[in-house]
C-alpha cells in the first residue's frame, strides 16, 4: 500500500518568513495530493491540491509543488502570519479526488510574531 | 456551510461499555464514508471504509468486531466502539466521497472518545 513521509515535524518561522513542508509517496499510481491544515481539536480543512498532471499551484499565499519522477511534493507557505500556526498534513491517493487518503505524519507549524 | 455532520462531538465512557458514533451527509447522497483515528499529536490513519449497503472494508489491524461499522442509508454511516477500553480513547474522524465527480472527501468534526 501507499505511504506517505512528512518533514519535518516540527517547523518554527518569524512572522513573514517562508515555511516549507515536503513529503515523499510510494506508490507511483498515486495522483492526487492535498494538504490540510488541523487547528487544535478540529477537523482538518483541505487548502490546497495537486494532481499528477500539474507541477505547480498556486494559491496567494500558499504553493504546492510536485516532481512525480522522485515522488516527493512539498507545501510553500509565504509571508507567514500567526494564524497559519497549525498542523499540516500531506496526503495522496489514487484515482478521483474523493477517494481513500493516505496521510503523512504531520506538520506543526509555529509562526512566531 | 458543513456537508458533513459527525456527532457526539465528545464523549466519555466507561471502560466496557460500547459507544455509537454518527456520520450524516447532509446535502448529498454518499455512496462511500471512510473513517479515520486520530491518537494526539499523530496523523489521520484510516480504519476502515463504509459502503453503502455492504460490509465494511478494514484496514489490517482494525478488529471488525470492536469496530462495528453501519452504512445502511445513503446519508449514514455509524461507527460503534464495542467494550471501550481507556486505549481507545482518541479522535474519530469519519470523511465522505460525493458522488461529483473528482470532488475532493469532506470531513466531519470528528469525535473526542474519552474512555475512562
Amino acid at each position: 500500500g501507499e505511504n506517505v513521509e512528512q518533514h519535518p515535524s516540527t517547523l518554527s518561522v518569524q512572522e513573514g518568513d517562508s515555511a516549507v513542508i515536503k513529503c515523499t509517496y510510494s506508490d507511483s499510481a498515486s495522483n492526487y495530493f492535498p494538504w490540510y491544515k488541523q487547528e487544535l481539536g478540529k477537523r482538518p480543512q483541505l487548502i490546497i491540491d495537486i494532481r499528477s498532471n500539474v507541477g505547480e499551484k498556486k494559491d496567494q499565499r500558499i504553493a504546492v509543488t510536485l516532481n512525480k519522477t522522485a515522488k516527493h511534493f512539498s507545501l510553500h507557505i509565504t509571508e507567514t502570519q500567526p494564524e497559519d500556526s497549525a498542523v499540516y498534513f500531506c496526503a495522496a491517493s489514487k484515482g478521483n479526488a474523493g477517494n481513500m487518503l493516505t496521510f503523512g505524519g504531520g506538520t506543526r507549524l509555529m509562526v512566531k510574531p | 456551510g458543513a456537508v458533513v455532520s459527525q456527532h457526539p462531538s465528545w464523549v466519555i465512557c466507561k471502560s466496557g461499555t460500547s459507544v455509537k458514533i454518527e456520520c450524516r451527509s447532509l446535502d448529498f447522497q454518499a455512496t462511500t464514508m471512510f473513517w479515520y483515528r486520530q491518537f494526539p499529536k499523530q496523523s489521520l490513519m484510516l480504519m476502515a471504509t463504509s459502503n453503502e449497503g455492504s460490509k465494511a472494508t478494514y484496514e489490517q489491524g482494525v478488529e471488525k468486531d470492536k469496530f462495528l461499522i453501519n452504512h445502511a442509508s445513503l446519508t449514514l454511516s455509524t461507527l460503534t466502539v464495542t467494550s471501550a477500553h481507556p486505549e481507545d480513547s482518541s479522535f474519530y474522524i469519519c470523511s465522505v466521497k460525493t458522488r461529483g465527480v473528482d470532488s475532493p472527501l469532506h470531513f466531519g468534526n470528528g469525535t473526542r472518545l474519552t474512555v475512562t
